[in-house]
């Protein structure tokens, strides 16, 4: 079964530029979270989704930062204009449940962004 | 606000060696707690996870505690190998955000 798989792997952009990454869930898992890993740090949600809503988005710059889960399934994250800070690394992952901590959470490999 | 520190930051041992790495939370208040490793430039793999209610989990040569009262959990590697090399992050599940807290990781290095 495939796990978590997210795209691009990598992105290189120039300050103001818009940027978009793309998450597909482990099939069938109903929450998905979109988490930023800055480096020699630990991951911090940014949102989560349960089906196609989004339950906990506290964490989002929302100025800046949108997301989307059309028909509960794959995701869409993106960032315009890009700032310098915003360099780092975007995970997204995937459990089966309604993201209690009952459920273990999966990750895919992220993308690394790097905003010049 | 929930605060995860792990201790040490990076650690270097040789082959063979059975090691710990310590992770404690400031808020007792959780579901569970994760052990993950992560490899450069790779996502996170889940290793063990513990339910609130247990008190530690194993698989092969790793075993993991929780003092949940105490606020700390270790991962315990036994007979360390070269490929062990990567970086440990412990993460919570607290009850009051619904939210997972991450530390910043143990970079460990099992040399040959």
């Amino acid at each position: 079964e495939a796990g978590v798989v997210q795209s691009p792997r990598y992105k290189i952009i120039e300050k103001k530029q818009p940027v978009a990454f793309w998450c597909n869930p482990i099939s069938g898992h109903n929450t998905l979270y979109w988490y930023l890993q800055n480096l020699g740090q630990g991951p911090e949600l940014l949102i989560r989704y349960e089906n196609e809503e989004a339950v906990d988005d506290s964490q989002l710059p929302k100025d800046r930062f949108s997301a989307e889960r059309l028909k509960g399934v794959d995701s869409t994250l993106k960032i315009q204009p890009a700032e310098l800070g915003d360099s780092a690394v975007y995970l997204c992952a995937s459990s089966l449940g309604r993201g209690t901590g009952f459920d273990e959470q999966f990750f895919g490999p992220g993308t690394r962004l790097t905003v010049l | 606000k929930q605060e995860v520190t792990q201790i040490p930051a990076a650690l270097s041992v040789p082959e063979g060696e059975n090691l710990v790495l310590n992770c404690s939370f400031t808020d007792s208040a959780i579901y569970n707690l994760q052990w993950f490793r992560q490899d450069p430039g790779k996502g996170l793999t889940s290793l063990l996870l513990i339910q609130s209610s247990q008190r530690e989990q194993t698989s092969g040569r790793l075993n993991a505690s929780l003092d949940k009262s105490s606020g700390r959990s270790t991962l315990y590697i036994a007979a360390s190998q070269p490929g062990d090399s990567a970086t440990y992050l412990c993460a919570v599940w607290e009850y009051n955000n619904n939210d997972m807290r991450f530390g910043a990781g143990t970079r460990l290095t099992v040399k040959p």
